[in-house]
């Protein structure tokens, strides 16, 4: 069983609208959330880190995660078509030896 | 502030050749990790290094192997390689153990296409 899941889409969401990211981890000692963007070509990029149960908001993204469920969500609001790229999940915890475990991916369009 | 920087951006090899991927990181960060990505299998872990030691390690063959230098320069090197090692490896940095909570940033990548 893979420890981080993301559905592989793609993700379809009109300009405007909130795109919503789904990801669930098995390891339920892991302490650390990543959100990570990558365009095509191009390599893995930082864009939300969250630790504690709740919501972190930056800008137009909302990181979200329940640890007792297993699961972060990442939120973009007023999706731009600039916002279409892969969305990787990584989680690090002490059974991982804190290496970071990345999900396969969402891909996400934003049409105009 | 400069970036991680990785060498070569592009490299083609023939199977049973061997091959050396080169990363500087972030000036001050002292940790060095290594992935590779492959469309089918994303992104997988292959090691890390902080102050010359390697301190985790992935499930990867013993093909794989890497080092990391006083200045905290990182090589990885593949031996004998077959056609499943082409993939884009990507090179990470962090500032190192202490800070586990932080996210790595990352390189552009070296792209090994092996025929």
């Amino acid at each position: 069983q893979k420890e981080v899941e993301q559905n592989s889409g793609p993700l379809s969401v009109p300009e405007g609208a909130i795109a919503s990211l789904n990801c669930t981890y098995s390891d339920r000692v892991s302490q650390s959330f990543f959100w990570y963007r990558q365009y095509s070509g191009k390599s893995p990029e930082l864009i939300m880190s969250i630790y504690s149960n709740g919501d972190k908001e930056d800008g137009r993204f909302t990181a979200q995660l329940n640890k007792a469920s297993q699961y972060v969500s990442l939120l973009i609001r007023d999706s731009q078509p600039s916002d279409s790229a892969t969305y990787l999940c990584a989680v690090k915890g002490p059974n991982s030896g804190y290496a970071l475990n990345f999900g396969k991916g969402t891909s996400l369009l934003v049409t105009p | 502030k400069a970036g991680v920087t990785q060498t070569p951006r592009y490299l083609i090899k023939t199977r049973g050749q061997q091959v050396t991927l080169s990363c500087s990181p972030i000036s001050g960060h002292r940790s060095v990790s290594w992935y590779q990505q492959t469309p089918g299998q994303g992104l997988q872990f292959l090691f890390e290094y902080f102050s010359e030691t390697q301190r985790n390690k992935g499930n990867f063959p013993g093909r794989f192997s890497g080092r990391q230098f006083s200045n905290s320069r990182s090589e990885m090197n593949v031996s004998t390689l077959e056609l499943g090692d082409s993939a884009l490896y990507l090179c990470a940095s962090s500032p190192g153990p202490g800070t586990d909570s932080y996210g790595y940033t990352f390189g552009s990548g070296t792209r090994l296409t092996v025929v």
